[in-house]
C-alpha cells in the first residue's frame, strides 16, 4: 500500500518561499500513470489543487497559482516537493500531497497523505 | 478556473437516503467520465468513496453510488448511519489536464 507522509516548517513569513516534501513509500514516483500533486485547504474553506508532476517530470499548474509555484522529484530520495513563492496570509492552509491515478480510461487520486498545516505570519 | 459547485451542506436521519450533488461545465464533468467522491474528516486523509463517475473501490460499502446527467454529477448515500458524517468532495479531470474540486458539502446525520 503507497502512503504519503508530509514535512516541512509549520511557520512561514509573509513574502518567504513556503518549502514541503512528500516522501513516498511502498510505491516508486517513477510509476507509470501516477501524478504526484499537492492540494492544499485553507481554513473553513474547500480543497484547491495546486498542481502535479508527472512520472515523466511533466508539471502542470492551477492557473491561478501557476506564476507562485514549482513542483520537483528526486527519484533517488523517492520523494517530491512543493515550493510556493511570495506567500500571504492567504497561503495559510492545510497543505496535502496526494498520488493521482490517471490513465486514458480512468483518473482519480489514489493516495492522500494526512496533510501538515502551514501558517504564514507577518 | 472556477470551483466545481457543491451544496454546503447537506442533512437525513439514519436509515434515509441523501444526494449531494456536483456542477461543473462541458470542460470538466460533462466533458469526462473522471469525476471522484472523497470523503473527509478533518485531520485525516480524505477517502476515495467513487471514481470514474460510478465505481466504488474495494472495501467501499454498496450504500454509496455515484451518477452523472450531463454537467452535473451526483454521490448518493443510502441507509445512511452515523459514521457517514462528515465532509464530502468531488472532483474532476479538466479539458485542460488539470484537477479541479468542488466546495465540498458538510454531511450531518440527524
Amino acid at each position: 500500500q503507497v502512503q504519503l507522509q508530509e514535512s516541512g516548517p509549520g511557520l512561514v513569513k509573509s513574502s518567504e518561499t513556503l518549502s514541503l516534501t512528500c516522501t513516498v513509500s511502498g510505491g516508486s514516483v517513477s510509476s507509470v500513470s501516477y501524478y504526484w500533486s499537492w492540494i492544499r485547504q485553507p481554513p473553513g474553506k474547500g480543497l484547491e489543487w495546486l498542481g502535479y508532476i508527472s512520472y515523466s517530470g511533466t508539471t502542470n499548474y492551477n492557473p491561478s497559482l501557476k506564476s507562485r509555484v514549482t513542483i520537483s522529484v528526486d527519484t533517488s530520495k523517492n520523494h517530491f516537493s512543493l515550493k510556493l513563492r511570495s506567500v500571504t496570509a492567504a497561503d495559510t492552509a492545510v497543505y496535502h500531497c496526494a498520488r493521482l491515478y490517471c490513465s486514458r480510461t480512468s483518473c482519480y487520486w489514489a493516495s492522500w497523505g494526512q496533510g501538515t498545516l502551514v501558517t504564514v505570519s507577518s | 478556473q472556477s470551483a466545481l459547485t457543491q451544496p454546503a451542506s447537506v442533512s437525513g436521519s439514519p436509515g434515509q437516503s441523501i444526494t449531494i450533488s456536483c456542477i461543473g461545465t462541458s470542460s470538466d464533468v460533462g466533458g469526462y467520465n473522471y469525476v471522484s467522491w472523497y470523503q473527509h474528516h478533518p485531520g485525516k486523509a480524505p477517502k476515495l468513496m467513487i471514481y470514474d463517475v460510478g465505481n466504488r473501490p474495494s472495501g467501499i460499502s454498496n450504500r454509496f453510488s455515484g451518477s452523472k446527467s450531463g454537467n452535473t454529477a451526483s454521490l448518493t448515500i443510502s441507509g445512511l448511519q452515523a459514521e457517514d458524517e462528515a465532509d464530502y468532495y468531488c472532483s474532476s479531470y479538466t479539458s485542460s489536464s488539470t484537477m479541479i474540486f468542488g466546495g465540498g458539502t458538510k454531511l450531518t446525520v440527524l
